[in-house]
């Protein structure tokens, strides 16, 4: 079975600084990957995903990951956040035709 | 926005009663799943379903059961609620079983005295 650790639990960032938020994944086949966020209070948002092809994804927001084969790494960063980020984000991992796996989740919290 | 309603959203109830959760799409999604959320845990898979009346058990199945009697309408039951059920309970819908985006509804709180 497919597992996903988040290594870093809270992350806290200034204003227009860069952030990157780690994930790393185990399974013993090919998976697809996702990058999930919750703003407060609300439920989530898939942020930007990996199915194949390019390993470099980008979001309509800023955010990119790599999906990484060798590290079985999918790291989200963004290299200048905005108060507006602030929220927590979940990476998932799924098998194909198998359920999806989240990590425990980071949360990012933006200072002025 | 997906349409997906979760009702009640939130809820307080005593130990050893019933609760049913409801989750209510417009998207004519086929698969519908439910999770919960705990500190430290992310998100767990309760039930899932991938059509009218065809359900199947997650990771954290002990204690709910779920019924499905219309595409639009997924049910989530707890038999008899306890402390260890205090949750938030997110309902999801998908149109390709777990391989694409999952869209998720916005939750209920669920406190167990």
């Amino acid at each position: 079975a497919q597992s996903v650790t988040q290594l870093d639990s809270q992350v806290p960032v200034f204003e227009e600084a860069p952030v990157e938020l780690r994930c790393n994944y185990s399974s013993s086949v090919s998976v697809y990957l996702f990058w999930y966020v919750q703003y407060p209070n609300q439920g989530l948002q898939l942020l930007l995903k990996y199915l194949s092809g390019s390993t470099l994804v980008e979001s309509i927001n800023g955010f990119e990951a790599e999906f990484n084969k060798s590290q079985t790494s999918f790291h989200l960063r963004k290299p200048s956040v905005h108060i507006s980020d602030t929220a927590e984000y979940f990476c998932a991992v799924s098998v194909p035709l198998f359920k999806l796996s989240f990590g425990a989740g980071t949360t990012v919290t933006v200072r002025a | 926005d997906a349409g997906i309603t979760q009702s009640p959203r939130h809820k307080v109830t005593e130990t050893g009663t019933p609760v049913t959760l409801r989750c209510h799409q417009t998207e004519n999604h086929r698969y519908m799943y439910w999770y919960r959320q705990d500190p430290g845990h992310g998100l767990r898979l309760i039930h899932y379903s991938y059509g009218v009346k065809d359900t199947d058990k997650g990771e954290v199945s002990d204690g709910y059961s779920v019924s499905r009697s219309k595409t639009e309408d997924f049910l989530l039951t707890l038999e008899s609620a306890t402390s260890s059920q205090t949750s938030v309970y997110f309902c999801a819908i998908g149109d390709r079983f777990f391989q694409e985006t999952q869209y998720f509804g916005p939750g209920t709180r669920l406190l167990v005295l």
